[in-house]
């Protein structure tokens, strides 16, 4: 079973700080990474789909980063918004059958 | 457009009782099919997945099982529930293509507490 790990595990950031958080994950076999965002009372919604190394998607404000040879992804929130305050969870994508989760990133954007 | 329903919202069971959840994806065909469970304080953890009509595999042993009775039907059973079968269920589904990799969808969840 893959070991996916992610840091912090929680952050408090003022409102129009950048941030990013880190997602670790072994890069043998590598096939895909995934990151979603999980806001209180709703289902985790997808951000990106990564699976080359040296990718690098963004959407709005978030960013994010893939290095498959040493096998870590950072997510960049820049001008953070209290809207952003959500879980964001990493997953590791085992040959589009089964997912390994990390433990998540809750953030949460002060005002 | 596609959706993922889950049912119940919420349920209340005591030990030793059956479980029952069921998923039903819409508006896509031949869906892989995901369960995963949040427990306290915990992240996503993933029960069973199936990538076709009655094919399962079981991620962790425990009292659960998963059965795929239709292409876009996924449900979750136990037939003697436990105190730490409590937690968040949620229900996903992908696109399937070989050498692809898909977002995943989730459905609403169910809050299962057992007493």
């Amino acid at each position: 079973i893959l070991n996916v790990e992610q840091s912090p595990q929680s952050l408090h950031v003022q409102e129009g700080d950048s941030t990013n958080f880190t997602c670790s994950f072994p890069s043998s076999n590598f096939y895909a990474l995934h990151w979603y965002r999980w806001e209180t009372a709703k289902s985790p919604e997808a951000l990106f789909v990564m699976t080359l190394n040296g990718d690098e998607k963004k959407k709005g404000r978030i960013s994010a980063t893939l290095n498959t040879k040493e096998g870590y992804s950072y997510l960049y929130i820049k001008g953070s918004q209290p809207e952003d305050s959500a879980t964001y969870l990493c997953a590791s994508d085992n040959y589009g059958q089964n997912f390994v989760f990390g433990p998540g990133t809750r953030l949460s954007v002060l005002p | 457009s596609q959706t993922i329903h889950q049912w119940p919202a919420t349920l209340v069971q005591p030990v030793g009782s059956p479980l029952s959840l069921e998923c039903t994806v819409e508006g896509t065909s031949n869906p892989n099919l995901y369960w995963y469970r949040q427990a306290a304080g915990r992240g996503l953890q993933l029960l069973f997945y199936s990538v076709g009509i009655g094919q399962i595999s079981s991620e962790v042993p425990q009292n659960l099982s998963a059965s795929r009775p239709q292409d876009r039907q996924f449900i979750l059973s136990s037939k003697k529930l436990l105190l730490s079968d409590s937690g968040f269920y949620l229900c996903a589904w992908t696109n399937t293509r070989a050498g692809q990799s898909y977002e995943q969808y989730f459905g609403p969840g169910t809050r299962l507490t057992v007493t």
